[in-house]
C-alpha cells in the first residue's frame, strides 16, 4: 500500500511538498501517479513518473509541478511552485497497474489548501 | 485532447436493479479503459481496467464493455455497498483522462 504525506494550508505563490510512501512493491519497478480532486469535484490525473524516470504532465501543472522519486525510501513525492486557489484540493498518490493503464493501489490522500 | 464525458451525471436506482453507465470520448479511443467507484471521503477503487477486465477482488456483478467511442460499466444486482459516484479513466500518450463521474443513489 502507499501511505501519504504533507500537504496543509499554504499561502498563493508558495511551495509545497508531497510525500507518497510505498510498501509491498517496489517504485521503481511500477508507474506512480498523483491525482488531484478539487472540493466537490471530480477526478483530475496530475502527474506520471514512469519506470524508466520519465515525467509527464497535466497542462494545468505544467512548469509548476516537479514528481521525483527516492528509490532507496521507495518514495514518490510532488514538489508544487507558485501554487494558486485553483491547486486547491485533495492530493492522491497512485500505483499504475500494469498491464492495464489504471491505478490499482492509491494513497488515503492529503488535503492542500491555497489561500491567503 | 481527447474529452470524456459519462452519462448520466446522476442516477437513481433500488437495490436488485441493473444499471447501466455510459463514458463516451470526444474521438475513438483505444481499449484502454478503465472505472472507478469512489465512496465519499475515500481514495477511488479500481473496478475495470482495459474495458472489461475485473481487477481482483472486484464482485462479477460489475461488467465493463465498449469500444471505439461508447464504453458502459454495468453493475447487474445492485447492493447497498454500490451506492457511490463512478468514474471512468483513458490513458492516451502518457497522460490519462476522467470522466467528469457519475453519481449513483438509492431511489
Amino acid at each position: 500500500h502507499v501511505v501519504q504525506s504533507g500537504g496543509g494550508l499554504i499561502q498563493p505563490g508558495g511551495s509545497l511538498r508531497l510525500s507518497c510512501a510505498a510498501s509491498g512493491f517496489n517504485v521503481r519497478n511500477d508507474y506512480m501517479s498523483w491525482v488531484r480532486q478539487a472540493p466537490g469535484k471530480g477526478l483530475e490525473w496530475v502527474s506520471v513518473i514512469y519506470k524508466d524516470a520519465k515525467s509527464y504532465y497535466a497542462d494545468s501543472v505544467k512548469g509548476r509541478f516537479f514528481i521525483s522519486r527516492d528509490i532507496f525510501e521507495n518514495t514518490v513525492l510532488l514538489h508544487m511552485n507558485s501554487l494558486r486557489a485553483d491547486d486547491t484540493a485533495i492530493y492522491y498518490c497512485a500505483r499504475g497497474r500494469e498491464p492495464g493503464n489504471a491505478f490499482d493501489i492509491w494513497g488515503q490522500g492529503t488535503l492542500v489548501t491555497v489561500s491567503s | 485532447d481527447i474529452q470524456l464525458t459519462q452519462s448520466p451525471s446522476t442516477l437513481s436506482a433500488s437495490v436488485g436493479e441493473r444499471v447501466t453507465i455510459t463514458c463516451r470520448a470526444s474521438q475513438s479511443i483505444t481499449e484502454w479503459l478503465a472505472w472507478y467507484q469512489q465512496k465519499p471521503g475515500k481514495a477511488p477503487n479500481l473496478l475495470i481496467y482495459r474495458t472489461s477486465r475485473l481487477d481482483s477482488g472486484v464482485p462479477s456483478r460489475f461488467s465493463g464493455s465498449g469500444s471505439g467511442t461508447q464504453f458502459t460499466l454495468t453493475i447487474s444486482g445492485l447492493q447497498p455497498d454500490d451506492f457511490a459516484t463512478y468514474y471512468c479513466q483513458h490513458y492516451h500518450n502518457y497522460g490519462f483522462t476522467f470522466g467528469q463521474g457519475t453519481k449513483l443513489d438509492i431511489k
